[in-house]
């Protein structure tokens, strides 16, 4: 199995600020996803972060908003941007990995 | 609109009965499904997955079943156990890329 770990695992934030969080998988990867779960709902993906090229996001997720950094196989960050309290979610990266796909902890981000 | 569903939000069970989790699809193109297990405070856990070439697939306790006609899966989970109570979400992917997941159940197993 891949073993996938985020900072922070948590963080309070002020709204207009900006939170970067970190996702470190113990192997080299092709490709990671940035999911958010937001309070009671499922879980939604936010974009793809391709090593060596631009992050492809979904449909309602934009760059400005949520950048994403993949400088190699292992790692990668999202930042949340000019954050609001409807950012308040918990935002997994995952990798897929032999037959499945494989979830970080979960940064658990509060917008004051 | 949500290609992925999962109906009922929770479901209660006695401990070492069978416990059945439902989750429908509307993408006929889906190949590949998965069920993951999430406690609070925790990333989804796998559990158990399956592609469309079989209509079963298990492991341990747990067993899915695919009718891909129906366009629905179930996990089924026997016999359940205290330790199996969280919220369950389906999951399912084209090209084991991009999943969809259903809005998940919450299980809760009874002593």
């Amino acid at each position: 199995s891949a073993v996938i770990s985020q900072k922070p695992s948590r963080d309070i934030c002020q709204r207009g600020t900006s939170l970067t969080i970190q996702c470190q998988v113990d192997s080299q990867v092709t490709m990671m996803f940035w999911y958010r779960q937001q309070p009671g709902q499922s879980l939604t993906l936010i974009a793809t972060a391709n090593q060596g090229s631009e992050a492809t996001y979904e449909s309602g997720f934009v760059i400005d908003k949520f950048p994403i950094s993949r400088p190699n196989l292992t790692f990668s960050t999202l930042t949340v941007s000019n954050m609001s309290p409807e950012d308040s979610s918990i935002y997994l990266c995952s990798v897929p990995y032999t037959d499945t796909q494989y979830f970080g902890p979960g940064t658990r981000l509060t917008v004051l | 609109d949500q290609q992925v569903k999962q109906n009922s939000p929770s479901l209660s069970v006695q401990e070492g009965r069978i416990s059945i989790l439902n989750c429908d699809y509307t993408n006929s193109m889906f190949d590949y499904f998965l069920w993951y297990k999430k406690y609070p405070a925790e990333g989804p856990t796998f559990l158990i997955s399956i592609s469309s070439i079989k209509d079963k697939n298990e492991d341990g306790r747990f067993t899915v079943f695919l009718n891909k006609s129906a366009k629905h899966l179930s996990l089924h989970i026997v016999p359940s156990q205290p330790g199996d109570s969280a919220v369950y979400f389906c999951a399912a992917s084209e090209d084991f890329n991009k999943f969809y997941f259903g809005s998940g159940t919450k299980l809760n197993v009874k002593p």
